[in-house]
């Protein structure tokens, strides 16, 4: 079974610095993916980032990267220069193996302060 | 272009009522998938679909089914409403091949009384 563990309900990051949402996961499968989803106040759910298990670099989008440490089972997201249209619940994913479905952690809240 | 909808977005129902809640998305995604999120979880998987006509069990799947009768459309049905319902559902799609990236519609706010 594949589990998602994100520890922090909630964060605060000053406007234009740098945050870091943590992300663990456990599979023990070979083959797997790792996402991020942003959700705003409005509800909708948006993708973020993905990483693939075999991907050599860390996936980056823009001013969002993720920091993929495979030997610790962390896929941490990191924010850069945050912006107050950040601030928003935060989701990690995972898809492994041959599953066909995404399983989520509990989610983080950001807070992006001015 | 509209991706994925979901009608309707707000519904009160009273217990043991029963309703159905439509998905349409026109991507001509594959797979689709009905969540639900209650407040301090992350999304929960009810069903899902690898194509038309299929459907498989989540993680969630008691008090609700599912049906895909059209490749474009997932619709979730609750037989007889219970107030532990009560919650947000998101539908879901995604292409058969890599990524995996699913697209997600607005949501649907079911309060049960």
């Amino acid at each position: 079974a594949q589990k998602i563990t994100q520890t922090q309900p909630g964060m605060f990051v000053q406007e234009k610095e740098a945050v870091t949402l943590d992300c663990t996961y456990d599979t023990s499968d070979q083959s797997y993916g790792l996402f991020w989803y942003k959700q705003p106040s409005s509800g909708e759910m948006i993708f973020l980032i993905y990483q693939g298990s075999y991907d050599e670099q860390n996936a980056t989008e823009g001013r969002y990267s993720l920091n993929f440490q495979k030997a610790r089972k962390s896929a941490n997201l990191v924010i850069s220069a945050s912006q107050l249209g950040d601030s928003a619940m935060y989701f990690c994913a995972m898809r492994a193996g041959s599953a066909r479905q995404l399983t989520f952690g509990s989610g983080t809240q950001l807070t992006v302060l001015p | 272009n509209a991706g994925v909808t979901q009608t309707p977005k707000f519904r009160v129902l009273k217990t043991g009522q029963s309703m159905t809640l439509l998905c349409a998305q026109d991507m001509n995604h594959e797979y689709m998938y009905w969540y639900r999120q209650d407040p301090g979880m992350g999304l929960r998987l009810i069903h899902y679909s690898v194509g038309e006509g299929t459907t498989a069990k989540g993680e969630v799947p008691d008090g609700y089914n599912v049906s895909r009768l059209k490749k474009q459309n997932f619709l979730l049905g609750l037989e007889s409403a219970a107030p532990s319902q009560t919650s947000v559902y998101f539908c879901a799609s995604r292409q058969g091949g890599g990524p995996y990236e699913q697209y997600f519609g607005p949501g649907t706010r079911l309060t049960v009384t």
